[in-house]
């Protein structure tokens, strides 16, 4: 069971907006750690998606944000494009566990 | 642009210690900003972080597998490396290095991932 928890698949028909969730607890999320983002496509190593939260690194679309409340962050994806199929991953720092991920969403795109 | 290798053997026999490797590019292991770090994924499933390595010499294990793993830097190859012992099928995974950011704890730069297989 990973530390952070994630709905396994979403579904979007293109051109609407998606959200994934990533719930935590008192120990990462909810102690102020910041949440990353990384979207990765079979056999691919991951792609840093969003950092700090809210922040996306360059290149990434402006598609793509982040957001945070309590113990709890968000992944929301608007304009969603057949591209955009592909599993997605947050990550924490937790006090007691160092780096925790989440247990990954398979998105489908319609 | 840095570049992150694994290397290593693709085949482990249970009970064995499994050993691989990560070299460095375009980047130095001596920067004071960054982590080097290793994270694994079993076919199939998610992520798993295992450590990270300073260029002190430091280290910080996934406190789950603490017990069975070392990583180690070596400055003067600019590589790092990963050594997990008593493996068994669990371990089977695809191992990733990866530079972690100092101050935030991103994984911004990863290698291309290095399939290990425990079978004998």
């Amino acid at each position: 069971q990973s530390v952070l928890t994630q709905p396994p698949s979403v579904s979007g028909a293109p051109g609407l907006r998606v959200t994934i969730s990533c719930t935590g607890n008192n120990s990462n999320i909810g102690a102020g750690y910041d949440v990353h983002w990384y979207q990765q496509f079979p056999g691919k190593a991951p792609k840093l998606l969003i950092y700090g939260t809210t922040n996306r690194p360059s290149g990434v679309p402006d598609r793509f944000s982040g957001s945070k409340s309590g113990t709890s962050a968000s992944l929301a994806i608007t304009g969603l494009q057949a591209e955009d199929e592909a599993d997605y991953y947050c990550q924490s720092h937790d006090g007691s566990l160092s780096e925790v991920f989440g247990g990954g969403t398979k998105l489908t795109v319609l | 642009q840095v570049h992150l290798q694994e290397s290593g053997p693709g085949l482990v026999k249970p009970s064995d210690t499994l050993s691989l490797t990560c070299a460095v590019s375009g980047g130095s292991v001596s920067s004071p900003t960054y982590y080097w770090s290793w994270i694994r994924q079993p076919p199939g499933k998610g992520l798993e972080y295992i450590g990270s390595v300073f260029y002190t010499g430091s280290t910080y294990y996934n406190p789950s597998l603490k017990s069975r793993v070392t990583i180690s830097i070596d400055t003067s190859k600019n590589q790092f490396s990963l050594q997990l012992t008593s493996v068994t099928a669990a371990d089977t995974a695809v191992y990733f290095c990866a530079r972690r950011d100092g101050s935030s704890s991103f994984f911004f730069y990863w290698g291309l991932g290095a399939l290990v297989a425990v079978s004998s």
